[in-house]
């Protein structure tokens, strides 16, 4: 089935260094992507989306940046700050009947002063 | 503030007791969701409602109840026929079901 994963389980950035969080998604026909943020016991929050039609979308200190050739996505925070150390993980979705959002496992940042 | 609120943030239950969890929101979204996210595992949906007084079940609704009578309130009933319910619930709400999801707090459920 179609399934949306995450590269590695955990990431360590020295604070101010830049981070970069890949995800790859499987569904050829998701045309909407999320990321959130999920710090420990908190609901998820939302960061930045992105759809099919763009390639690059740039919020403050962050980058979502879609390769729909590779079915890749990948997430940049600019100069990392401890306040960063939390769970990330990304979602899908695809426009048609039923869609729904499917969500990544979650990869988990930590910053390292 | 606009926002999802859920109540409360840490519940208790016994086995084989009914449990009610709240959820509420004031974004005036259409759509509302239920998820259950367990150590180590993503966000499993358990029912989703796109409109007031319909609702439909996700992956993991056995043992789950919901209703919808107000286009702002989406509780979930987690039964006793739910055979592991211990686990950390969470509510989201979105204009449609082809945008982005804002999620509540959660609960987390400990069934002693």
């Amino acid at each position: 089935g179609e399934s949306v994963g995450l590269h590695l389980p955990t990431l360590s950035v020295q604070e101010g260094d830049n981070s970069i969080i890949n995800c790859a998604y499987s569904n050829s026909a998701s045309d909407y992507f999320i990321w959130y943020k999920q710090e420990s016991g908190k609901g998820p929050q939302f960061i930045i989306d992105i759809r099919s039609n763009m390639d690059k979308r740039q919020g403050q200190r962050v980058t979502v940046l879609l390769n729909k050739t590779v079915k890749h996505l990948s997430l940049q925070i600019a100069a990392t700050q401890p306040g960063d150390s939390a769970v990330y993980f990304c979602a899908e979705n695809w426009l048609g009947a039923n869609s729904k959002l499917t969500f990544g496992k979650g990869i988990t940042l930590s910053v390292r002063p | 503030d606009g926002g999802i609120t859920q109540s409360p943030k840490y519940l208790f239950r016994k086995e084989g007791q009914n449990v009610t969890l709240s959820c509420e929101q004031n974004l005036n979204h259409d759509a509302m969701y239920w998820y259950r996210q367990d150590p180590g595992q993503g966000l499993r949906l358990i029912y989703c409602s796109q409109i007031v007084n319909d609702f439909q079940k996700g992956d993991i609704a056995e043992g789950y109840s919901v209703s919808r009578e107000k286009k702002e309130s989406f509780p979930l009933t987690v039964t006793s026929a739910q055979k592991n319910p211990t686990a950390f619930y969470l509510c989201a709400s979105s204009e449609g079901t082809s945008t982005g999801q804002f999620f509540g707090p959660g609960t987390r459920l400990t069934v002693l």
